[in-house]
C-alpha cells in the first residue's frame, strides 16, 4: 500500500478557509473511497467526509454540513478538503485515508492546520 | 449516531497482556476495526473486521467481539506498543464512520 501524500502545514485567520490535498495512487482512485479525518490537539479521531473518485460520490458529517467541500480530481489522483468559516476549533491535524470495506488504510502523513488571529 | 466507548488509559507490564475495550449500543451487529497511534504519528491499521489483520501486524494483536463489547488484546507486550489505541466502526443508520474515544496504553 502506497501512503498518500499531503500537503503542507498551513496557518489561517478566523474566517477564512483552507484546502488541503491528498495525492493518491491510482489503484485508490479507481478503486476505493477516500476519506477525511481530523484530531484536534491532545483530541481523539473525528470523520468529516469522504469520496467515492471513479463516482464523484460525496457524503459528509452532519457536523460539517455547509463548510465542508471534498473534490477529486482524476487526472492528478488528487483529493481535496476545503474547510470555510475557520475558528480556532479547526485547529487540528487532518488527514486523509483510503477506506476499503469501511475500513481506513493507509493514511497521509497528515496536515496541520492552524487558526489563528 | 453511534457513541463508542473505551477506557482513558491502561498501564501494562512489559511482557504481560493489555486488553482494550470498545462498547457501544449494538455493537455486536457492527463490524470493528482497530488503529494504533504513536505520538506525532498517523494512525496504522491493527485490527479490521473484529479480528484480523493487516500483513505485518504481529501475532501479538488480536481482535474479539461479543453482543456488547469489542476488545483488542495486545499479548507480550513491548515498549513499542505504548500509544493511544482506537476503535472504529460504520453507522449504517446514519451512514456516518465512528471512531470511539481512545485509550492510552502506557508500558510501565
Amino acid at each position: 500500500q502506497v501512503q498518500p501524500v499531503q500537503s503542507g502545514a498551513e496557518v489561517k485567520k478566523p474566517g477564512s478557509s483552507v484546502k488541503v490535498s491528498c495525492k493518491a495512487s491510482e489503484d485508490t482512485f479507481s478503486k476505493y473511497t477516500i476519506s477525511w479525518v481530523r484530531q484536534a490537539p491532545g483530541q481523539g479521531l473525528e470523520w468529516m467526509g469522504r469520496i467515492i473518485p471513479v463516482f464523484g460520490t460525496i457524503s459528509y458529517a452532519q457536523k460539517f454540513q455547509g463548510r465542508l467541500t471534498i473534490t477529486a480530481d482524476e487526472s492528478t489522483t488528487t483529493a481535496y478538503m476545503e474547510l470555510s468559516s475557520l475558528r480556532s476549533e479547526d485547529t487540528a491535524i487532518y488527514y486523509c485515508a483510503r477506506v476499503r470495506n469501511n475500513w481506513f488504510a493507509p493514511w497521509g502523513q497528515g496536515t496541520l492546520v492552524t487558526v489563528s488571529s | 449516531s453511534s457513541v463508542l466507548s473505551q477506557s482513558p488509559s491502561v498501564s501494562v507490564a512489559p511482557g504481560q497482556t493489555a486488553r482494550i475495550t470498545c462498547g457501544g449500543h449494538d455493537i455486536g451487529s457492527k463490524t470493528v476495526h482497530w488503529y494504533q497511534q504513536r505520538p506525532g504519528q498517523a494512525p496504522l491499521l491493527v485490527v479490521y473486521d473484529d479480528s484480523d489483520r493487516p500483513s505485518g501486524i504481529p501475532e501479538r494483536f488480536s481482535g474479539s467481539k461479543s453482543s456488547t463489547t469489542a476488545a483488542l488484546t495486545i499479548s507480550r507486550v513491548e515498549a513499542g506498543d505504548e500509544a493511544d489505541y482506537y476503535c472504529q466502526v460504520w453507522d449504517s443508520s446514519s451512514d456516518s464512520y465512528v471512531f470511539g474515544s481512545g485509550t492510552k496504553v502506557t508500558v510501565l
